[in-house]
């Protein structure tokens, strides 16, 4: 059974560009967050997607944006990047929406260096 | 959001218990308490969650307090792939799968 998976688990983009982060949820989830960690920081909630549509959302600019598909995968959109977005994106996946108490599974992340 | 309190770092021997402590005053009666970790480069792994009663797993123990104002995880035999960064987390209930981490508490193990 396939945990989360996250693609590309690397990658370095300039400053002004657009980034697009992928996430396949474990199997039989239905739900997906994206996280942000800076480095030495904990992981900072930035929004949550169930039945493809955004549900919660932390405190983050509009530039970060999300969408899901049908098969609960999701994506991550950062436009007009900044340096500050150097940081780990985190995706994780849980069943049912607001619903706690869950185990939530999360994927190895995405390493994005904004130069 | 409740807010936790947890030690900055922590040391153990290996093969020793460890005791993970976590102050969570302001934790409502129904949210849930989650512990996770986060090993060096890789993304956060789930250890345990409970809401009043003690809970075990494979992993680890988690004792409640009787106030649910703080809780404690155990680890019964440290191992060097226990070093990590350990995260208290509650959940609350209307929020649920929407986790704010701390700093939590960076342990180390010795050899």
């Amino acid at each position: 059974d396939a945990g989360v998976t996250q693609s590309p688990t690397h990658l370095i983009k300039t400053r002004g560009q657009q980034v697009t982060l992928r996430c396949s949820p474990k199997s039989g989830h239905d739900t997906v967050s994206w996280y942000q960690q800076a480095l030495g920081q904990g992981p900072q909630f930035i929004f949550q997607y169930y039945e493809e549509e955004e549900r919660q959302r932390g405190n983050f600019p509009d530039r970060f944006s999300g969408h899901q598909f049908p098969n609960y995968s999701s994506e991550l959109n950062v436009n007009a990047l900044l340096l500050g977005d150097s940081a780990l994106y985190l995706c994780a996946s849980s069943l049912g929406y607001r619903t706690s108490g869950n185990t939530i599974y999360f994927g190895e992340g995405s390493w994005l260096t904004v130069v | 959001d409740a807010k936790t309190t947890q030690p900055n770092s922590m040391e153990s021997n290996e093969e020793e218990p460890v005791h993970l402590p976590c102050n969570h005053s302001t934790i409502s009666g129904t949210d849930y308490i989650h512990w996770y970790r986060q090993l060096p480069s890789q993304g956060p792994e789930y250890v345990i969650h409970g809401l009043t009663s003690n809970v075990n797993n494979r992993m680890a123990s988690l004792a409640i307090a009787e106030d649910r104002k703080s809780s404690t995880l155990i680890l019964h035999r440290a191992t060097l792939r226990d070093a990590a960064v350990y995260y208290c987390i509650p959940d609350h209930y209307n929020q649920g799968g929407k986790l704010i981490f701390g700093q939590g508490t960076e342990l180390s193990v010795k050899p």
